[in-house]
C-alpha cells in the first residue's frame, strides 16, 4: 500500500497570508506512460463532506478559486493557499489514485491565527 | 447538477448487517466508476470500495473484504453497499463518491452514519 504522510498536522495562518501543506507518498505516484501524477487534494469544512480541490497534482477542480494551487511530482507534493480567507478554515487531505487501495493522508487542519 | 444522496445508515449491533444506498442524479451514472469512502468519528478518510461502470469489476480495502459487497443498478441510477458481520470499528460516516475520468473522487454525497454498538 502507498502511505501518504502530510505535514504539518495543523497550522495557523493570518488572514491574507500564505498557507502551505506538504504531502509525501511512500512510492512515486507519477505514471510514466502519461507523465501524470495521480494525486488529489480535498478540502473538508466542519460538518461537510470533502470537496475536490486539485487533481493530477496541479489541476484545479470545478469552481475552485485560483488562490488554491498544487505542485510537486513523484513523491513530494504541496498545496498552497496564496492568501488565506476565513472560508478556507478546514481540514485538507491529499490522496493517491495511482494504485489500489486508494489512500489518503492523515489530514492537515488549517486555522486562522 | 451532480447529486449523490445516501441512505440506509443507522444503529446496528456487532455482527449485524446493513445495506446502504446512494441515489445519483445530474450525470450519466452508467458512464462512471463509483466508490464508497468512510470517515470514523473525528478521524480521517478511508477508501472502502470501487465498482466499474458495468458492475463487473470491484475492489475493496482489505479490512472489509468478504464482509462488504458493492453493487449498482444502472437502470435506477443507484449504488449500494451491503455490509455484513459488522464490527465496532466499522462505525463511520459513509460517503458515496463519483470517480472522475482520472480516478479522483470528484463528487461526494453528504454521507450516512453507521453506528455499530451493543
Amino acid at each position: 500500500d502507498i502511505v501518504m504522510t502530510q505535514s504539518p498536522d495543523s497550522l495557523a495562518v493570518s488572514l491574507g497570508e500564505r498557507a502551505t501543506i506538504n504531502c509525501k507518498s511512500s512510492r512515486s505516484v507519477l505514471y510514466n506512460s502519461d507523465n501524470k501524477n495521480y494525486l488529489a487534494w480535498y478540502q473538508q469544512k466542519p460538518g461537510q463532506p470533502p470537496k475536490l480541490l486539485i487533481y493530477w497534482a496541479s489541476m484545479r477542480g470545478s469552481g475552485v478559486p485560483d488562490r488554491f494551487s498544487g505542485s510537486g511530482s513523484g513523491t513530494d507534493f504541496t498545496l498552497t493557499i496564496s492568501s488565506l480567507q476565513a472560508e478556507d478554515v478546514a481540514v485538507y487531505y491529499c490522496q493517491q489514485y495511482y494504485s489500489t487501495p486508494r489512500t489518503f493522508g492523515q489530514g492537515t487542519k488549517v486555522e486562522i491565527k | 447538477e451532480v447529486q449523490l444522496v445516501e441512505s440506509g445508515g443507522g444503529l446496528v449491533q456487532p455482527g449485524g448487517s446493513l445495506r446502504l444506498s446512494c441515489a445519483a442524479s445530474g450525470f450519466g451514472f452508467s458512464g462512471y466508476w463509483m466508490s464508497w469512502v468512510r470517515q470514523a468519528p473525528g478521524k480521517g478518510l478511508e477508501w472502502v470500495a470501487n465498482i466499474r461502470q458495468d458492475g463487473r469489476e470491484n475492489w475493496y480495502v482489505d479490512s472489509v473484504k468478504g464482509r462488504f459487497t458493492i453493487s449498482r443498478d444502472n437502470a435506477d441510477n443507484s449504488l449500494f453497499l451491503q455490509m455484513k458481520s459488522l464490527r465496532v470499528e466499522d462505525t463511520a460516516v459513509y460517503y458515496c463518491t463519483r470517480i472522475g475520468t482520472g480516478g479522483e473522487f470528484d463528487y461526494w454525497g453528504q454521507g450516512t452514519l453507521v453506528t455499530v454498538s451493543s
